[in-house]
Order: C-alpha cells, then structure tokens, then sequence
C-alpha cells in the first residue's frame, strides 16, 4: 500500500462543531486532494494541494477549508459540522507528471448528529 | 454537473460470465481515463487505464475500450470471478499542462456482484 495515513477513521461529531480531518503520506508526492464519496454521486473533489501552502478549491468546497504547511500533511477542515457533511472522505496523492496513478488512502467516516 | 456517467448503478453476474460497465463523459479536454476498484472499508485502487490516443487496452481480464468519438469508454471483465465482486469507478482528467492539476472526475459507481 502507498504510505498514505488517515485520521481518525471514524468520527461522529454534533452539528455545529468544527472537525479536522489529517492526511499523512510518506511518498513525499507532490499533489494531495481531499474526496468524499456519497450515494449516487461517487466520488467529489473537495479540495486539492500541488505544493506546501499551494491549494485550491474542488467541485464540493463550500463550508471545507484546507491547509498544507508541509509536504507529508493535508488537512480537511469542517468549519462547522453539518448533517449534509455525513460522508467517507478519501485523500489522495499523486506524484510525478500529469496523469500517473492517484493512491487513496482508507478513508474517515464521518457522521455528524 | 457530473460530467461523467456511469452505467449501470448495479450489476449482476454469474461465474464465469462478461461485465460490461460503460461511462460516457462531456469534457472533450478529458486526456486520461481511469478505472478504479474499491472493496467495502477500503479506498480506490487503480485497475486499468486508458489514454484517448488508442481504442482498446487490456491487462489480464480487465479490458477498456474507448470510443473518442462517441466520448464513451467501458470495462469489460471476462471470466468474472467472485473475488471480482465490488464497486468499480470511471474517472476522467485532464493531465497535460495547464492548472488541472490531475484532479479526477468521477462516475458514479457501479456495484457489480459475481456469482459463484
């Protein structure tokens, strides 16, 4: 398996609450993306980073902020738990030139009451 | 907007027989085509995939065929096993230059379940 870590794997959290989602890879790849995956809908590009404190936003921000102060952490930020963020999230990583794989990691399901 | 679709949702089949899993896509700027395999509690692994410049790859069983034309492209898996049975993804990027970073569109998802 690619060195990818996530935590905490499960979290059940009240609606209101901020929660941070980390995101641990030992392949010193360059690009991190944070998914959630849903029902019907596969998986949603949240957020994405290309380099230390490079990021951008995916096709689901709204209500996710991210931060990547060294290569090895990406972190996932609910600002404020919703019901709607009830979701597995997968990070990712990708190394090398445009389209070489893309290793996810084992996911955080998240349950917001 | 999902800008890749993926057929069926779900998917049945004996030992032994062919699955066939279709996507169609929208972006014509698409230049990789992915197709992901997840088995319950785990993430996406990589299956096979597929560059728009050939019609057809295969590695072991896993067959994809690309329609550029059509913006279609598909999974065939021959000789489905049981060991098979999870859900399969489609995906799509947009891999040279430019800021797109290789972010992945994906499919729906299609849970295809082997028979013994």
């Amino acid at each position: 398996d690619a060195g990818i870590t996530q935590s905490p794997r499960h979290k059940v959290t009240e609606t209101g609450t901020p929660v941070t989602l980390r995101c641990h890879q030992t392949e010193n790849h360059r690009y991190m993306y944070w998914y959630r995956q849903d029902p019907g809908h596969g998986l949603r590009l949240i957020h994405y980073s290309y380099g230390v404190k490079d990021t951008d936003k995916g096709e689901v921000s709204d209500g996710y902020s991210v931060s990547r102060s060294k290569t090895e952490d990406f972190l996932l930020t609910l600002e404020s738990a919703t019901s709607s963020q009830t979701s597995v999230y997968f990070c990712a990583i990708r190394g090398g030139g445009p389209n070489t794989e893309a290793f996810f990691g084992q996911g955080t399901r998240l349950t917001v009451v | 907007q999902q800008q890749v679709k993926q057929s069926p949702q779900s998917l049945i089949v004996q030992k032994g027989g062919i699955s066939i899993i279709n996507c169609a896509y929208e972006n014509t700027a698409f230049d990789y085509f992915p197709w992901y395999q997840q088995f319950p509690g785990k993430g996406p692994a990589l299956l096979i995939a597929i560059r728009p410049d050939v019609s057809e790859k295969k590695e072991g069983r896993f067959t994809i065929s690309f329609n550029k034309s059509a913006k279609q492209f598909s999974l065939h898996i021959m000789d489905s096993q049981p060991g098979d049975s999870a859900t399969y993804f489609c995906a799509a990027s947009i891999g040279a230059g430019g800021t797109s970073y290789g972010k992945l569109t994906f499919g729906q998802g299609t849970i295809l379940t082997v028979h013994p």
